[in-house]
């Protein structure tokens, strides 16, 4: 298995510009989410999804979309990038549980720089 | 949510046992505790998981305390890899209004030292 994969490693934007980032998982997970990591932060959930069709906001979801047309993938998109969205983007899933195999698997994150 | 505390950060010889502290005294009956680590910047990775019992898996050992107000991870012969921000999180149960989110906080720096 490839895990959480996420795509670009590295991305730098111009205000107003807008992008997607790519998050994919081939562990079958129905839960997928994404976070951002500021300097000396802990991570901050952005929107999620249980299941293909069904997003929901998370806590700081301004500025940002997203989609789950399939159960595999889990696309990020800036619709228009301001300086205040410099940071790093962490894509992660999991199977909705709370026993075992609960635990949340992380892609390696996006360092997105917004000039 | 329940809130978690963790000491800022701590040192640990290396071979030697680590042991870091987490009070969650606000925690509910059917809130679970989970430990992550974060190495230099890399994704979260899990380390562990529990509810009531104490846990052990091929990385660490999870002690929770019988009222469950606080929990200690165990890594049991820390080496330099071990070097990195360790987060304590108390989540409820999917299927109780849980979105799945974790709340990180500022976690532990563990620092692992020759």
């Amino acid at each position: 298995n490839a895990g959480v994969t996420q795509t670009p490693k590295f991305q730098v934007l111009k205000t107003g510009q807008s992008m997607t980032l790519q998050c994919a998982q081939d562990m079958n997970h129905e839960y997928m989410s994404w976070y951002r990591q500021d300097p000396g932060m802990g991570l901050r959930l952005i929107h999620y999804s249980v299941g293909a069709g069904i997003t929901d906001q998370g806590e700081v979801p301004n500025g940002y979309n997203v989609s789950r047309s399939t159960t595999e993938d889990f696309p990020l998109r800036l619709l228009s990038a301001a300086p205040s969205q410099t940071s790093v983007y962490f894509c992660a899933s999991s199977y909705p549980t709370s026993g075992r195999r609960s635990e949340q698997f992380f892609g390696p994150g996006t360092r997105l720089t917004v000039l | 949510d329940a809130k978690t505390t963790q000491p800022p950060s701590m040192d640990c010889a290396e071979g030697r046992a680590a042991n870091l502290p987490c009070n969650h005294s606000t925690i509910s009956g059917n809130e679970y505790v989970y430990w992550y680590r974060q190495i230099h910047s890399q994704g979260p990775q899990y380390i562990i998981h529990g509810l009531k019992n104490n846990e052990t898996n091929e990385m660490a050992s999870l002690i929770i305390t019988e009222d469950r107000k606080s929990s200690t991870l165990i890594l049991p012969h820390a080496t330099l890899r071990d070097t990195a921000v360790y987060y304590c999180i108390v989540r409820p149960p999917w299927g109780s209004g849980n979105t799945g989110k974790l709340i990180f906080g500022q976690g532990t720096t563990l620092q692992v030292k020759p």
